[in-house]
């Protein structure tokens, strides 16, 4: 497995709370991707980031923010969570333009 | 904008048969990707396979093939000797090369069970 660790796995917060959900990445790839999965929707890409500082938005950005300081670490904020943003979050890295995308195992955020 | 089509929302095979997904896509670019992604009830998404559009020949993995016919803009999915570890959902998705590599679009997916 691509060494792809996501957290929290669950997370249970209401709206109006800022949330921020981590990736974390041992491969030292340079592109880092966060998706969300919904229920006939398959999975949409909301941001990515090919490389430190280097990030834009991408299909459903609205409502979402991204850091990326360190090559390891892709963080996703939510500045003021909605009942909208109830999905799970997927991360993916790949090594280049070229490479498979592999995944992490998914975070489940629901938004009281 | 690419679309990716995944016309059967579930398929059920016997173990040890031979089943096919179905995968249309639309696109006018000339570089890109496809792929097929597995998630089984754990909710990991795993990698099946994957097809360079340049590239006439098939991909295979062990029990899973594609057939990619480019001007049909078609990518199906063939699992030879079906297992029950197969059972899960199989997601279709798209990403054009270059720099807007990896940005993927997804089908609707198709979930898939595997009868003992």
């Amino acid at each position: 497995d691509a060494g792809i660790t996501q957290s929290p796995r669950h997370k249970v917060t209401e709206t109006g709370t800022p949330v921020t959900l981590r990736c974390h990445q041992t491969e030292n790839h340079r592109y880092m991707y966060w998706y969300r999965q919904d229920p006939g929707h398959g999975l949409r890409l909301i941001h990515y980031s090919y490389g430190v500082k280097d990030t834009d938005k991408g299909e459903v950005s609205d409502g979402y923010s991204v850091s990326r300081s360190k090559t390891e670490d892709f963080l996703l904020t939510l500045e003021s969570a909605t009942s909208s943003q109830t999905s799970v979050y997927f991360c993916a890295i790949s090594a280049d333009r070229a490479a498979p995308l592999h995944f992490g195992n998914g975070t489940r955020l629901t938004v009281t | 904008a690419q679309t990716v089509t995944q016309s059967q929302p579930e398929m059920s095979v016997q173990e040890a048969e031979t089943v096919t997904l179905s995968c249309t896509y639309d696109t006018s670019e000339s570089n890109y990707y496809l792929f097929w992604y597995k998630q089984p009830p754990s909710r990991q998404m795993i990698l099946v396979i994957r097809q360079e559009a340049y590239k006439q020949q098939n991909a295979t993995e062990n029990r899973f093939s594609v057939n990619f016919q480019k001007a049909a803009k078609s990518f199906s999915l063939k699992i030879s000797d079906s297992q029950l570890g197969d059972t899960a959902m199989y997601f279709c998705a798209f990403s054009a090369g270059g720099t807007s590599y990896g940005k993927l679009t997804f089908g609707q997916g198709t979930i898939l069970t595997v009868h003992p």
